[in-house]
């Protein structure tokens, strides 16, 4: 079945520095891709997405791009702020038979950034 | 324009009792989507309806878990009886129609069994 693996939290960072979130994953279809975050005591926002190969999805300097030959959609930002500190989790769309879209989530990795 | 709402954001119950969580999905959202995270794993698919119809109920974990959506509006969640491993957090998520794929989610329900 569909699986979504991205890298262990926490991940704690200093204020301006670049961040790499890795995912990658595993899809019997031709999947979308998405980022989601949850800033404490807030639910699940989507962050970016993707629907094809190549394409980058981008919002508040965060960038992801489809790469279909690593099945990988990392999520990058050149500066972190204090205000980023959140779970972020990588999901896809299996846009199966049928429909449906049910999404697949990574576990989510923690980011703290601190002055 | 209203987001998903939740309802109620935190319960708290002791094995054995029935808890039903709801969810409102955004205005004119065909689709409605349960998920749950539990013990900070991933987050899990448990069903979806278009509109009052179970599209798919392949991630519900047992028949202790009940889900409806009468008339196509509102969903509940309802747990029955609750047992300790049900604890997590519940969330909710609605689309508008199956190619607008992106889902919005609520704020999740924290559930807490004892």
């Amino acid at each position: 079945g569909d699986s979504v693996t991205q890298m262990e939290g926490p991940v704690t960072l200093s204020e301006e520095a670049f961040l790499t979130i890795n995912c990658t994953y595993t899809a019997t279809g031709y999947p979308s891709l998405f980022w989601y975050v949850q800033y404490p005591g807030e639910g699940l926002q989507l962050l970016l997405k993707a629907t094809k190969a190549d394409d980058k999805g981008s919002n508040k300097g965060f960038e992801a791009t489809y790469r279909k030959e690593t099945t990988s959609f990392h999520l990058e930002k050149g500066s972190v702020q204090v205000s980023d500190s959140a779970v972020y989790f990588c999901a896809l769309s299996d846009r199966g038979g049928g429909g449906g879209n049910k999404l697949t989530f990574g576990t989510g990795t923690q980011l703290k950034v601190e002055l | 324009e209203a987001g998903v709402t939740q309802f109620p954001s935190h319960s708290v119950i002791e094995k054995g009792q029935t808890v039903t969580l709801r969810c409102d999905p955004i205005s004119g959202h065909d689709n409605l989507y349960w998920y749950r995270r539990v013990m900070g794993k991933e987050i899990k698919f448990l069903l979806h309806f278009v509109k009052e119809s179970k599209q798919d109920e392949s991630g519900m974990p047992n028949n202790r878990f009940l889900a409806e959506r009468t008339g196509g509006t509102y969903s509940t969640l309802k747990v029955q009886p609750a047992e300790l491993e049900d604890s997590g957090v519940y969330f909710c998520a609605s689309s508008q129609d199956s190619v607008q794929e992106t889902q919005y989610f609520g704020p999740g329900t924290r559930l807490l069994v004892l």
